[in-house]
């Protein structure tokens, strides 16, 4: 089976750190993306992870551990505008460019 | 340079009704993907099309069907609409299949 979780809501501070986790089982990897989601508005493209380690991208982190079907995406200097759904997918292995997605975590940032 | 383009916005229907949703790539994009997003949840793939051709498809029934055309550009229709039909529909187009997706701002469809 295909199953990809993630923390429904999180609540942080204007200036803080604040780090998302998320864990998958998939029959197949080819990557794992992390989109940012404003309310009514499309994902966009945060951060790729195909291989272990952390990607640094400005106040965006991204890990992954492919033994461990785990990836956290880190957040920094937190802004107001920060607050948003953030959405982790796993790329499918197969013939398509097929994305499964998590719920996603709700985060709000708060003065 | 565009980015990906949906219409209509925002669409309303009666349970029982068909839609056609359209989505035009990037400039140079063959392919097209379509997802699905309730309210609340993340989004769930329906279909992929690259060259014009289906190259996968998610678990969604017969009343789901799409096309790309020459120009790369993709309808998607729905049948005999469900009121668990209502969500925000999502284009992604890639230059190839396996290359990075770049989501269009999508059609939120309200079926009655």
């Amino acid at each position: 089976g295909q199953n990809i979780d993630q923390p429904t809501e999180m609540t942080a501070t204007e200036g803080a750190i604040v780090q998302i986790n998320c864990t998958y089982q998939t029959s197949g990897f080819n990557g794992l993306f992390w989109y940012q989601q404003h309310a009514g508005e499309a994902p966009t493209f945060l951060s790729y992870n195909v291989l272990d380690g952390l990607e640094e991208k400005g106040r965006f982190s991204s890990f992954l551990s492919r033994s461990k079907g785990y990836s956290y995406l880190l957040l920094k200097e937190l802004q107001m505008k920060d607050s948003a759904s953030y959405l982790c997918a796993v790329r499918d292995k197969s013939a398509t460019n097929k994305l499964i997605f998590g719920t996603g975590t709700l985060l709000a940032v708060q003065p | 340079d565009a980015g990906v383009t949906q219409s209509p916005t925002h669409l309303i229907k009666t349970r029982g009704q068909h839609v056609t949703l359209r989505c035009s790539p990037i400039s140079g994009h063959k392919s097209v993907s379509w997802y699905q997003q309730v309210l609340g949840q993340g989004p769930q793939f329906i279909f992929q099309y690259y060259e014009k051709e289906e190259r996968g498809r998610g678990n969604f029934p017969d009343r789901f069907s799409a096309r790309q055309f020459p120009n790369y550009s993709s309808e998607l229709n729905v049948n005999a609409l469900l009121l668990g039909d209502s969500a925000l529909y999502l284009c992604a187009s890639s230059l190839k299949v396996n290359y990075e997706q770049y989501f269009g701002p999508g059609t939120r469809l309200t079926v009655t």
